[in-house]
């Protein structure tokens, strides 16, 4: 059984377009998460929700917005699609403990190609 | 801000030993966590140091020195399969909740 799932594993659009990806994880967490990864392999945080709360918002073009419709889900909807989005997403999810350590358990990712 | 620096490349043939460092500026954190990452494939946790010293787990151990603001990977007995990036992380105390932020990657080529 697949931990954290994300589809589609690739997406291919033309600019200007709107794309969603989407987002499960079975752990039980109740935290998820958004990464963005670049070509040269820099993974950076872009969103995080806690309980259906989003509670990480970075520096993200408002062309990004997030849901989570329940604690399970976690889709990425992308307007207006530019060159510079291609990367890879990853979606993951870990406990939400205050304290020490969470593992995070990432999905396989999404390869985002922006033509 | 907080920043994670890694080398970006590292070689060593199968059976040797390597260690990837982690040098990092950051005010006040958990603990650092360290990722692999294979081409083509999801970050996968590898460990995590809470407190200063070494942490073993197989063929990998992990060190922490907040004094030095420094850590660092140390892959023994290397097989092939190990080839991949690793990635620092730190998840800081005043950057937000949860905010797991990484270091700049080092791929890792194990050759035969």
């Amino acid at each position: 059984d697949t931990a954290v799932s994300q589809t589609p594993k690739y997406l291919v659009t033309q600019m200007g377009n709107d794309k969603s990806i989407k987002c499960e994880q079975n752990l039980g967490h109740d935290t998820m998460y958004w990464y963005k990864q670049d070509s040269k392999k820099f993974l950076k945080i872009m969103f995080s929700y806690n309980n259906k709360e989003l509670i990480i918002n970075e520096t993200v073009p408002n062309r990004f917005s997030p849901k989570s419709p329940d604690k399970a889900h976690l889709n990425l909807h992308i307007n207006s699609l530019e060159l510079g989005d291609s990367a890879v997403y990853f979606c993951a999810s870990s406990h939400g403990r205050t304290g020490g350590h969470n593992e995070q358990f990432f999905g396989p990712g999404t390869r985002l190609t922006v033509l | 801000g907080q920043s994670l620096e890694q080398p970006s490349e590292v070689t060593a043939v199968e059976g040797a030993i390597v260690q990837i460092n982690c040098t990092y500026q950051t005010s006040g954190f958990y603990g650092l966590s360290w990722y692999q990452q294979h081409d083509g494939g999801a970050p996968t946790f590898l460990s995590y140091n809470g407190l200063d010293g070494l942490e073993e787990t197989g063929r990998f151990s992990s060190f922490l020195s907040r004094s030095d603001s420094y850590g660092y990977l140390l892959l023994q007995e290397l097989q092939m399969k190990d080839s991949a990036s690793y990635f620092c992380a730190v998840r800081g105390m005043n950057t937000g909740f949860q905010k797991l932020v990484f270091g700049t990657g080092t791929r890792l080529l194990v050759s035969p």
